[in-house]
């Protein structure tokens, strides 16, 4: 176990939703990243953030935001929804040398 | 902008061959991270390379750190049923974000 749990485990949006999803760590890590993996597909970074702050921003839009709380738990905010937002979302919790990653949120966008 | 490629995509083998996949990536990266990700399962760590031509060992697994820390491998000995699963390499920019780009990964089939 990494400690790491993610919530929901599953869920279905239409296209235009908003969605939430969120991530917390047992151990307060300070470094939170998110990923979404396409089926198939390894991992694309999405943001990085570290002491509540964005530290770093991958190749997604706007609509993709974050947040990181004084406990070191997370959000990943989409807005819009569309289509190809249908992924599995992973947090990862970055310790010294490596990253605990979570169960991740299968999202499906109808 | 930065790629990370990874081969071959698939790789089927019979129990106790041998497993190489092999990562490259089109700039230099300040290191190199490797999971495994079983179908269904979230990526889980194996080990972290950070110096230029380093070699680790864990047990059945030997992974290597290009010289010029552009490309990476992981071999497995004699595999076994519990190694299926997809392999990722990731590696991390020089920009001190420590953003990881994973690889396309391997997808390894162990026949009995």
């Amino acid at each position: 176990e990494t400690g790491v749990t993610q919530s929901p485990t599953h869920l279905i949006k239409t296209r235009g939703q908003q969605v939430t999803l969120r991530c917390s760590s047992q151990s307060g890590h300070n470094t939170v990243s998110w990923y979404q993996q396409a089926l198939g597909q390894g991992p694309q970074f999405i943001f990085q953030y570290y002491r509540e702050e964005e530290n770093g921003r991958g190749n997604f839009p706007p609509r993709f935001s974050g947040l990181q709380f004084p406990n070191y738990s997370s959000e990943l905010n989409v807005n819009a929804l569309e289509l190809d937002d249908s992924a599995l979302y992973l947090c990862a919790a970055a310790g010294y040398n490596e990253q605990f990653f979570g169960p991740g949120t299968r999202l499906t966008v109808l | 902008g930065q790629q990370v490629m990874q081969i071959p995509q698939y790789q089927h083998v019979q129990e106790g061959e041998d497993f190489t996949t092999y990562c490259n990536s089109s700039t230099t990266l300040s290191n190199i991270q490797w999971y495994k990700q079983r179908p269904g399962g979230h990526p889980v760590f194996l080990i972290q390379l950070v110096k230029s031509g380093e070699v680790k060992k864990q047990k059945r697994l030997t992974f290597q750190f290009g010289e010029a820390k552009k490309n990476s491998s992981l071999h497995i000995t004699a595999t076994q049923t519990t190694d299926v699963g997809t392999y990722f390499c990731a590696g991390a920019t020089t920009s001190g974000t420590y953003k990881y780009i994973f690889g396309t990964g391997t997808r390894l089939k162990v026949l009995a």
